[in-house]
């Protein structure tokens, strides 16, 4: 059974400041990974997918990466913005079954001024 | 872009009482699900939809049915509602099942 962790579950840093948020998962075989923003109380907003295939994904300041033989996946936040703060969710799509996501249970980030 | 919206923000209702929660999307996605948020669990998917009145159970059926006859609505009933289906209640939908999925901004249902 697929398990996905993220580690710190919260993180502090002075505005902009560079960031990595981590993401694992214990099984390779996956066929794509997505990462997600949630601001309190709301619903989850999509911030990048990274197909198996890939080994990163760029949108803006956000730069995610994929490394799936060590089951791990970062998302790096550049020059941070208190606007950032929010949690960060990844989950996994796994080969095979390609519809049903595994979450993490998130990293809240708090971005400080 | 996108749109997917759920029929209402908060809702609370009283054990036993059948309560439905609606989704609608505006993009023609042939894929609609349904996840409950709990604190420490994450997320977890109750139940999905890939075609007009076709449905796949998730990880956590149980307590809960769907209905799809409309390819913009999904809605997700709860027969008889309990205390332990207080929860975050999320709605998603994608164009293919491995494509990236778009949430609705949620309902936080409490029952008592």
């Amino acid at each position: 059974k697929q398990e996905v962790t993220q580690i710190p579950a919260a993180l502090s840093v002075p505005e902009g400041e560079n960031l990595v948020l981590n993401c694992s998962f214990t099984d390779s075989a996956i066929y794509n990974l997505q990462w997600f923003r949630q601001d309190p109380g709301k619903g989850l907003t999509s911030l990048l997918l990274i197909q198996s295939s890939q080994r990163e994904q760029t949108s803006g300041r956000l730069n995610a990466s994929l490394d799936k033989s060590s089951g791990r996946s970062t998302l790096y936040i550049a020059a941070s913005q208190p606007g950032d703060s929010a949690t960060y969710l990844c989950a996994v799509r796994p080969g095979g079954t390609a519809s049903k996501l595994t979450f993490g249970t998130g990293t809240r980030l708090q971005v400080t001024l | 872009d996108v749109k997917v919206t759920q029929s209402s923000r908060y809702l609370v209702k009283r054990t036993g009482e059948k309560v439905f929660l609606e989704c609608v999307q505006d993009m023609d996605h042939e894929n609609m699900f349904w996840y409950r948020q709990d604190p420490g669990l994450g997320l977890r998917l109750i139940y999905f939809s890939y075609d007009v009145k076709m449905k796949e159970k998730g990880d956590i059926p149980e307590g809960y049915s769907v209905s799809r006859e409309k390819k913009e609505r999904f809605s997700l009933i709860l027969e008889s509602a309990s205390t332990n289906q207080t929860s975050m209640y999320l709605c998603a939908s994608s164009l293919y099942l491995s494509y990236e999925q778009y949430f609705g901004p949620g309902t936080r249902l409490t029952v008592t």
